[in-house]
C-alpha cells in the first residue's frame, strides 16, 4: 500500500531532551511537509522540503530541525529550544499541490 | 496573497438533517480549492477538491462542494448527517507556485 507512515504514535519527553519524529513515504513524491497542530489553532507550517537536500523555513521553524537525505524520508528533530512542545505533530507528502497526510504522532513534554 | 476563512468553528446539527460548512477564500491565481476531514487523533483525510474543472464537486461519503468565484466560496453540503461525520474539517486554498493555506478548522457536531 502507498502511503505516508510516522512513528511513534506517541511519544513522551523530559524537559531538555531532543526529540526526532520520523516521517517515510512511498507515494515518490518530491515535496514533503510537517505541521503542528494546537486545539483551535488549525494546522502551522514548522518545514517544508520541495526536493531531497534542501528544505525551507514554515511559519514556526524556531526550536525544530528537519533534514532530507532521501526522497522517502524526512524526520523532524524537537530541540529542547523548543519552549513549548506539547502538540501533534503531522508530516504530509505532496503532489499538484494536493496533499497527503501521515496519521500523526502525539508528543507530550513532562 | 491567499487566504482561506472559515466562517463557523463550530456547527452543530442532528443526524438525518443537511450539514453547511461555510469556507471563503482569497487568492491572486487561479486556486486549487480542498476540504480535507480530521477525526480525533488521526491524520487528515481528502474529502474533495476543485481544481478549475466542473465547480459542482463531488466528494467520498456524500459530502459536495461547490466553487463560486463571484462570491469567493467554496461551501462544504451534505444532504443527511451521519454520526459518523462527527469530525473536523479544514478548507485548503493554494496555487501553483504559492503556499498552501489551510483554514482554522470547523468542528461538526451531531445530534443524535
Amino acid at each position: 500500500d502507498g502511503g505516508i507512515t510516522q512513528s511513534p504514535k506517541y511519544l513522551f519527553r523530559k524537559e531538555g531532551q531532543n526529540v526526532t519524529l520520523s516521517c517515510e513515504q512511498n507515494l515518490n513524491h518530491d515535496a514533503m511537509y510537517w505541521y503542528r497542530q494546537d486545539p483551535g489553532q488549525g494546522l502551522r507550517l514548522i518545514y517544508y522540503s520541495q526536493i531531497v537536500n534542501d528544505f525551507q523555513k514554515g511559519d514556526i521553524a524556531e526550536g525544530y530541525s528537519v533534514s532530507r537525505e532521501k526522497k522517502e524520508s524526512f524526520p523532524l528533530t524537537v530541540t529542547s529550544a523548543q519552549k513549548n512542545p506539547t502538540a501533534f505533530y503531522l508530516c504530509a507528502s505532496s503532489i499538484s499541490n494536493e496533499q497527503f497526510f501521515g496519521p500523526g504522532t502525539r508528543l507530550t513534554v513532562l | 496573497a491567499q487566504s482561506v476563512t472559515q466562517l463557523d468553528s463550530h456547527v452543530s446539527v442532528s443526524e438525518g438533517t443537511p450539514v453547511l460548512l461555510r469556507c471563503n477564500y482569497s487568492s491572486s491565481y487561479s486556486p486549487s480549492l480542498f476540504w480535507y476531514v480530521q477525526h480525533p487523533n488521526k491524520g487528515l483525510q481528502l474529502l474533495l477538491k476543485y481544481t478549475s474543472a466542473a465547480t459542482l464537486v463531488k466528494g467520498i461519503n456524500g459530502f459536495e462542494a461547490e466553487f463560486k468565484k463571484s462570491e469567493t466560496s467554496f461551501h462544504l453540503t451534505k444532504p443527511s448527517a451521519h454520526m459518523s461525520d462527527a469530525a473536523e474539517y479544514f478548507c485548503v486554498v493554494s496555487a501553483i507556485g504559492d503556499k498552501i493555506i489551510f483554514g482554522k478548522g470547523t468542528r461538526l457536531h451531531i445530534l443524535p
